[in-house]
């Protein structure tokens, strides 16, 4: 019973390093999206995709790039790592509008350093 | 576009003691809207959900939310305050003509006194 799987939880990058955080579901959800978190400023939307090979900007998009090729995977890649980067990432997922039920899912998160 | 507003960035109570946090919304359409908290280092659960069903939302752990369309309100409630209730508590809305996109508040501390 996996739901939503984020690697690595962890990691201290340097200046202009790029790294990809990984997400991954196994629930089958159509809907899944990227979320950072800074101390006091909530949840703020990076990126989300609504299916295989769909992908939309969210609240705060500069500095990241993602891809879905399929529907378990969608990993969030940062190509020149800046401080203003350093943050909490979450992944999550969930079934899609089509239904009532439209809760996300969310992963445990991943801690990023830029140094 | 949706937004969601919590109106106190802490809230302190004793234990025994009621506990509300405050939440509005603002949306364009029917909204679905969730309480979720999250404890120290940990990620997000989903206490609570509204989703066009009855007005009064029961969740876990004793809290229960009362959406009110006229008052644009979901306040979070529980009739008395554990230890571990003690955490970060976020307000979330959700239309269903946006993509699934869930917007945040920006979030309560709840401490809990003994």
């Amino acid at each position: 019973n996996a739901g939503v799987t984020q690697t690595p939880k962890f990691r201290i990058l340097k200046i202009g390093q790029s790294m990809t955080l990984q997400c991954a579901q196994d629930m089958n959800h159509n809907y899944m999206y990227w979320y950072r978190q800074d101390p006091g400023m909530g949840l703020k939307l990076i990126y989300y995709s609504v299916g295989a090979g769909i992908t939309d900007k969210g609240e705060v998009p500069n500095g990241y790039n993602v891809s879905r090729s399929t529907t378990e995977d969608f990993p969030l890649r940062l190509e020149l790592a800046a401080p203003s980067q350093t943050s909490v990432y979450f992944c999550a997922s969930s079934p899609g509008t089509g239904r009532m039920n439209t809760e996300a899912f969310f992963g445990q998160g991943t801690r990023l350093t830029v140094v | 576009a949706q937004s969601v507003t919590q109106l106190d960035s802490h809230v302190s109570v004793s234990e025994g003691t009621p506990v509300l946090l405050r939440c509005n919304y603002s949306s364009s359409y029917s909204p679905s809207l969730f309480w979720y908290v999250q404890h120290p280092n940990k990620g997000l659960q989903l206490l609570l959900k509204y989703t066009s069903a009855a007005t009064l939302v029961k969740g876990i752990n004793g809290f229960e939310a009362e959406f009110k369309k006229s008052e644009t309100s979901f306040h979070l409630t529980k009739p008395s305050a554990h230890m571990s209730d003690a955490a970060e508590y976020f307000c979330v809305v959700s239309e269903k003509y946006q993509g699934g996109k869930l917007i945040f508040g920006q979030g309560t501390e709840l401490s809990v006194k003994p």
